[in-house]
């Protein structure tokens, strides 16, 4: 199965730009997308193709990348973006999900 | 508007089998592929299979041999069965829509539906 390397955790301050990775190990193309997490809730889909933005996302959402490398930028950060981000690729047999990185507002 | 709801018990004994329910108002399932994920206590999410809008279906071969999703297309429903089942199955079970006219990213999720596996 690929496997989808995500950092744990990050934490930011509101206003500031955020980075967030997701390596898989080997080439998924551009078929990456990205879930927001809130606690107690399900997942809601912010980006899918690796770059573009699902319907009624803020435009502070973006996302880049493709073969193994991509990444999640919001920017700038809200309050109401604390949440666990994860990164699902459609490439290869089964779908898979990263473990999710954590985003803490300081 | 699309929506998804699980309904199912919260409590299934070891060895037994697991069936949960997900009923689709705003959308028919005989339209596009509809898919269960689960969350393990930890955040893991592992994607078990989908049903198609023909009936077709895929499962992961992690589950392969215990799992089986079937639909009630007269009730827009579906479902999910996974038998033999071990504490490792305890999870968060969601359904959701993947995104129509392509298989690769799912844009309407259930809530969820806790279910643990316990003696």
């Amino acid at each position: 199965d690929t496997v989808l390397t995500q950092s744990p955790a990050l934490a930011v301050s509101p206003g500031e730009r955020v980075t967030i990775s997701c390596r898989a190990s080997e080439s998924v193309s551009t078929l990456m997308h990205w879930y927001q997490q809130k606690p107690g809730q399900q997942p809601t889909l912010l980006i899918c193709l690796a770059s573009n933005l699902e319907s009624g996302v803020p435009a502070r959402f973006s996302g880049s990348g493709s073969g193994t490398d991509f990444t999640l930028t919001i920017d700038p950060v809200e309050a109401d973006d604390t949440a666990t981000y994860y990164c699902q690729q459609s490439w290869n047999d089964p779908y898979t999900f990263g473990a999710g990185t954590k985003l803490e507002l300081k | 508007e699309v929506q998804l709801q699980e309904s199912g018990p919260g409590l299934v004994k070891p060895s037994q089998s697991l069936s949960l329910t997900c009923s689709v108002t705003g959308y028919s399932i005989t339209s596009n592929y509809w898919g269960w994920i689960r969350q393990f206590p930890g955040n893991k999410m592992e994607w078990m299979g989908y049903i198609s809008y023909s009936g077709s279906t895929s499962y992961n071969p992690s589950l392969k041999s215990r799992i089986s999703i079937t639909r009630d297309t007269s009730k827009n429903q579906f479902f999910l069965q996974l038998n033999s089942v071990t504490t490792e199955d305890t999870a968060t079970y969601y359904c959701a829509r993947y995104y129509p006219g392509i298989k690769y990213y799912f844009d309407y999720w259930g809530q969820g539906v806790m279910v643990t596996v316990s003696s």
